[in-house]
């Protein structure tokens, strides 16, 4: 079974730094891209940062360029998101999800995690 | 950055009922459109992507289209468990940017 377990979320303080981990199962995952996207309490759905098969690209949505590092070691099957300089508007349920194909990221995204959340507050 | 709109953000309908969602990108996209459905307390599902191909497992009562700047998907006849939000997604550049979303409730 295809399937993605996102770890590491937890209340933390502005200006406070976590690293989420996405550990994905059933399928060969170096063979595609993956995604981080965030849903604030309420809100709606948020693209956050998305990395290559090989982690040789990175991307990342304008607010969280330079707060957060998307990487991953495929040995471990694993996707990461480093977060610093944690904000209020960073509280969210931050969900990994992979790519729908091996050979284009303009496919959507087929599988998704259930979510870690993250809450930024003193 | 791409902006994308979606109308409406609510609508009420009932089971049978034949309903569209349109999404409106800022700049044309080509046909790099994706559809989710997502139901309170759980992770986005993949409908269709590249505007119009339905994600393998998606009932058929759903279809999409559209190309450049406007899109649409088209539930053809609601089931209970169409009663959802759903959210458009762009594609063509970075970043991947959602629409806000459209809340599908029972009448």
């Amino acid at each position: 079974e295809v399937q993605l377990l996102e770890s590491g979320g937890d209340l933390v303080q502005p200006g406070g730094s976590l690293r989420l981990s996405c550990a994905a199962s059933g399928f060969t995952f170096s063979s595609y891209a993956m995604n981080w996207v965030r849903q604030a309490p309420g809100k709606g759905l948020e693209w956050v940062s998305g990395i290559s098969g090989n982690g040789g690209r990175t991307d990342y949505t304008e607010s969280v360029k330079g707060r957060f590092i998307i990487s991953r070691d495929n040995s471990k099957n694993t996707v990461y998101l480093l977060m610093i300089s944690l904000r209020a508007e960073d509280t969210a349920v931050y969900y990994c999800a992979k790519a729908t194909s091996t050979v284009t990221t303009r496919h959507g995204m087929d599988v998704w995690g259930q979510g870690a959340t993250v809450t930024v507050s003193s | 950055d791409i902006q994308l709109t979606q109308s409406p953000s609510f609508l009420s309908a009932s089971v049978g009922d034949r309903v569209t969602i349109t999404c409106r990108a800022s700049q044309g996209i080509s046909n790099y459109l994706a559809w989710y459905q997502q139901k309170p307390g759980k992770p986005p599902k993949l409908l269709i992507y590249v505007a119009s191909t339905l994600q393998s497992g998606v009932p058929s009562r759903f279809s999409g289209s559209g190309s450049g700047t406007e899109f649409t998907l088209t539930i053809s006849s609601l089931q209970p468990e169409d009663f959802a939000s759903y959210y458009c997604q762009q594609l063509n550049s970075y970043p991947r940017s959602f629409g806000q979303g459209t809340k599908l409730e029972i009448k």
